[in-house]
Order: C-alpha cells, then sequence, then structure tokens
C-alpha cells in the first residue's frame, strides 16, 4: 500500500496559483493519482485523475514527474470558495488482483481576501 | 442522475454493539467501496465490492465486513464496536474500467461509540 505525503497547511490570497504537492515514494506500477476536495460536513469531490506526465481540466492541472514518486496539484486563480481540505489518492490493481487505494492526511488550503 | 445516498446520517452506539450503514450508488455505477475518516483525519480505505465480492481490502480487522447486493448498492457492518471506531464512515461509487479511483463520495454517517 502505497503511503502517501502532503502538508498540512498552505494559506493563499485570492487570484494565486496555489501548487499542493505529494510524495508517494512506494508507488506501484498500476497506481493511478487521484485528487480530491473536501468542504466540511461533505464527501469527498474528485478533482483530476493521472498516471504519469501532466493532465489539466477545466479547475486544475496535475504535475507527475518521470519516476511517479510525487506529483503536484495546481489550482490556479483560487478564489475565497476553494479554502478546503485537499487530498491525494493513490492506489490500484495489486499484484494478488485486488484492490489498494491510500489517501493522503490532507492539506488544509485558506484563502484569504 | 443520482448521486451517492448513505443512511443513517448520525447514529450513537455503545461499545460491543454492532451497526449495519447503507449505501446507495451513483447512477451507472457497478463498484462500491468504503472509508472511515476520523476527526481530522485522511479517509481510511476499508474495502471495496464489485459483482458483489470484495476485490480491496484496507488494514481493517474481520469485524469490518460488508455486502454489494444486484443493483450495486451496499452495507457496511460492524461488530463488537469499540470506542476507535467512532468516525465519518464514507461509502463512495464509481465504474469499473472507466478511470481507476474517480469515486463519487456520498456525504456520509457519522457514528459516534460510547
Amino acid at each position: 500500500l502505497a503511503k502517501t505525503t502532503q502538508p498540512i497547511s498552505m494559506d493563499s490570497y485570492e487570484g494565486q496559483e496555489v501548487n499542493i504537492t505529494c510524495s508517494h515514494n512506494n508507488i506501484a506500477t498500476n497506481d493511478y493519482i487521484t485528487w480530491y476536495q473536501q468542504f466540511p460536513s461533505q464527501g469527498p469531490r474528485f478533482i483530476i485523475q493521472g498516471y504519469k506526465t501532466k493532465v489539466t481540466n477545466e479547475v486544475a492541472s496535475l504535475f507527475i514527474p518521470a519516476d511517479r514518486k510525487s506529483s503536484t496539484l495546481s489550482l490556479p486563480r483560487v478564489s475565497l470558495s476553494d479554502t478546503a481540505v485537499y487530498y491525494c489518492l493513490v492506489g490500484g490493481l495489486g499484484r494478488s488482483n485486488d484492490y489498494k487505494l491510500s489517501f493522503g492526511a490532507g492539506t488544509t488550503v485558506t484563502v484569504r481576501a | 442522475e443520482t448521486g451517492v445516498t448513505q443512511s443513517p446520517t448520525h447514529l450513537i452506539k455503545t461499545r460491543g454493539q454492532q451497526v449495519t450503514l447503507r449505501c446507495s450508488s451513483q447512477s451507472g455505477h457497478n463498484t462500491v467501496s468504503w472509508y472511515q475518516q476520523a476527526l481530522g483525519q485522511g479517509p481510511q480505505f476499508i474495502f471495496q465490492y464489485y459483482r458483489e465480492e470484495e476485490n480491496g481490502r484496507g488494514n481493517f480487522p474481520p469485524r469490518f465486513s460488508g455486502l454489494q447486493f444486484p443493483n450495486y448498492s451496499s452495507e457496511l457492518n460492524v461488530n463488537a464496536l469499540e470506542l476507535d471506531d467512532s468516525a465519518l464512515y464514507l461509502c463512495a461509487s464509481s465504474s469499473q474500467g472507466s478511470g481507476a479511483n474517480v469515486l463519487t463520495f456520498g456525504a456520509g454517517s457519522r457514528l459516534t461509540v460510547l
């Protein structure tokens, strides 16, 4: 099971870019990297997923280096409503044909006006 | 398209009791997974079900068990409750093969064990 490590918290201001890096040194070949956003009293919400290189969608970008031992979620031009906890999830189908999923402890992002 | 719904939203049990939590998957999804989220921590993977069989499990003891039904809904059962079982229990559904870890979560069931 891949162990994931991410910063506990980050502060930013409206309009800035926020980059959150997750370390996953023992990521397995079949593992994908996925990021989620969670607000209080809600379940996590999918942001973006990748396997390698760079992925971009309408809300974020995900950068994954060639060795895949880390990943960086980039949130462009954040607003106050982006204040939330962000989780890195690593996992996939293991060698014994069973799924293993590991969430990081989460990064609390606080956006100030 | 309906999302993932969980019931009950809150419940209180005493140590040693048993609890059953329920989850309805999002329409079109065939896989369901369960997570335990203690206060201030990230979700911990309990297990995943696909085609009514468990196909993945995290580091949880056997007193955590589950079921998936033909309509893809699911139950999480916890026996012999301990104080440390107090947490938010999240259910997530997904579609096998269409993005390995693209999960749709419910809002959770908050369990308090006294």
